[in-house]
């Protein structure tokens, strides 16, 4: 899997648009790009992922660069409920298991 | 709701004593993966498997031990309890146990050891 960086920590003010980036510069071809986050006192939750092309769900939206070397995960209007650590995660695409390796993510605050 | 249930919620016990830790998947859903979330070492995957087969195994220790049922449920086995096991421990499940599919974690258990 490949390695992220992700900054520490992000703050946003409620109902404006919030960017998270991502860096996974060693990333393979088939990696896919998985972001997750977890709220307080819960288990991690899905968000969203890709491969190559920007993707988006109700959720969020996944933009992918062109070398896809880094991503955005973009939540378009951030509520107080989205305040939670963000882990973006590049998975070994081609190997036969879906194991989440885990970094430090990004713990985004959102200020009413 | 996540579909993925954990049981205990929460779990106090002694240094040297075992416990089981029990995962039942969302409907459905064929593979099972387990992790431990410390504050020093974050969240850290120990074991996957899918439909009763052990497919990927990560930093668990030894002490540690998984399986998972005909039923399609896991359980997580931790004995010798250290001090230091104290931690979270989700479970996730997915349909097919691949990198493209999205994991749906259950609530956790807590384990404090004494």
């Amino acid at each position: 899997d490949a390695k992220t960086t992700q900054p520490n920590s992000m703050e946003s003010n409620e109902e404006e648009p919030v960017h998270l980036p991502c860096n996974h510069s060693t990333i393979s071809g088939t990696d896919y790009i998985h972001w997750y986050r977890q709220l307080p006192s819960q288990g991690p939750e899905y968000v969203i992922h890709g491969l190559t092309s920007n993707v988006n769900n109700r959720m969020a939206s996944l933009a992918i660069a062109e070398d896809r070397k880094s991503s955005t995960l973009i939540l378009h209007r951030a509520t107080l409920r989205d305040a939670a650590v963000y882990y973006c995660i590049a998975e070994h695409g081609s190997s036969n298991t879906g194991k989440l390796i885990f970094g430090q993510g990004t713990t985004l605050q959102v200020k009413p | 709701d996540s579909g993925v249930t954990q049981t205990p919620k929460h779990l106090i016990t002694a240094t040297g004593q075992r416990v089981t830790l029990r995962c039942s998947p969302r409907s459905g859903d064929l593979s099972v993966y387990w992790y431990q979330q410390s504050l020093d070492q974050g969240l850290q995957f120990l074991i996957q498997y899918y439909n009763g087969e052990e497919r990927a195994k990560g930093n668990i220790l030894e002490r540690f031990s998984a399986q998972q049922f005909p039923d399609l449920h896991s359980e997580l086995n931790l004995s010798s309890l250290e001090l230091g096991d104290s931690a979270l421990y989700f479970c996730a499940s997915s349909p097919g146990g691949h990198a493209n599919q999205p994991q749906h974690f259950g609530d956790g258990t807590r384990l404090s050891i004494l």
